[in-house]
């Protein structure tokens, strides 16, 4: 069985300070792993995603995620906030099915 | 080019009728899903489709049907709407299905409220 936690509901940072938003995981098989992003009344957006590649994944907008398979982790890091980063993020595994995080919502303070 | 378009945007039914909600996928695209987001909480797999068969189906009752048309659109019918029902519904399109790893691209949603 599969299953994503996101260990934070809420995260707020200060803008240019560094952005964590931590995930971990299980499945039963390889899985692949994504993080989306969903600001207020728009769609989903792909960030990134891990596919038994390169196990740090470069995304869009200057986040990236480090797959850790002996932690079990998939955290979302970007070096410095922007205020337009302020949104809710989904981490997601994908086995047979897709499973989708609570999300965290992120604040930036100017 | 397009991405995936959903109609209508907002719907508000009263309990016990019946809706259809509908999405046409990124040209291209055989593969569509729908999802169900309850205010607050992430998004919950409802169906998969491929090909105009039925590749995966989460945990939903059986009030919850799908299907996909020749040109790969999909409908969503919810029948017999509980309060429980209000959601963001959304629909992803994606170019395979198998494994479940290929990107999903994901419309705006259809926001449901059942009164």
């Amino acid at each position: 069985a599969q299953s994503v936690t996101q260990l934070d509901s809420h995260v707020s940072v200060s803008e240019g300070t560094p952005v964590l938003l931590r995930c971990n995981y299980s499945s039963s098989y390889s899985p692949s792993l994504f993080w989306y992003v969903q600001h207020p009344n728009k769609g989903l957006q792909l960030l990134l995603k891990y596919t038994s590649a390169a196990t740090l994944v470069k995304g869009i907008n200057g986040f990236e995620a480090e797959f850790k398979k002996s932690e079990t982790s998939f955290h979302l890091t970007k070096p410095s906030a922007h205020m337009s980063d302020a949104a809710e993020y989904f981490c997601v595994v994908s086995d047979q099915n897709m499973r989708f995080g609570a999300g965290t919502r992120l604040t930036v303070k100017p | 080019d397009a991405g995936v378009t959903q109609s209508p945007t907002h719907l508000i039914k009263t309990r016990g009728q019946h809706v259809t909600l509908r999405c046409s996928p990124i040209s291209g695209h055989k593969s569509v899903s729908w999802y169900q987001q309850v205010l607050g909480q992430g998004p919950q797999f409802i169906f998969q489709y491929y090909e105009k068969e039925e590749r995966g189906r989460g945990n939903f009752p059986d009030r919850f049907s799908a299907r996909q048309f020749p040109n790969y659109s999909s409908e969503l019918n919810v029948n017999a709407l509980l309060l429980g029902d209000s959601a963001l519904y959304l629909c992803a399109s994606s170019l395979v299905v198998t494994p479940l790893a290929d990107t999903q691209y994901f419309g705006p949603g259809t926001r449901l409220t059942v009164l």
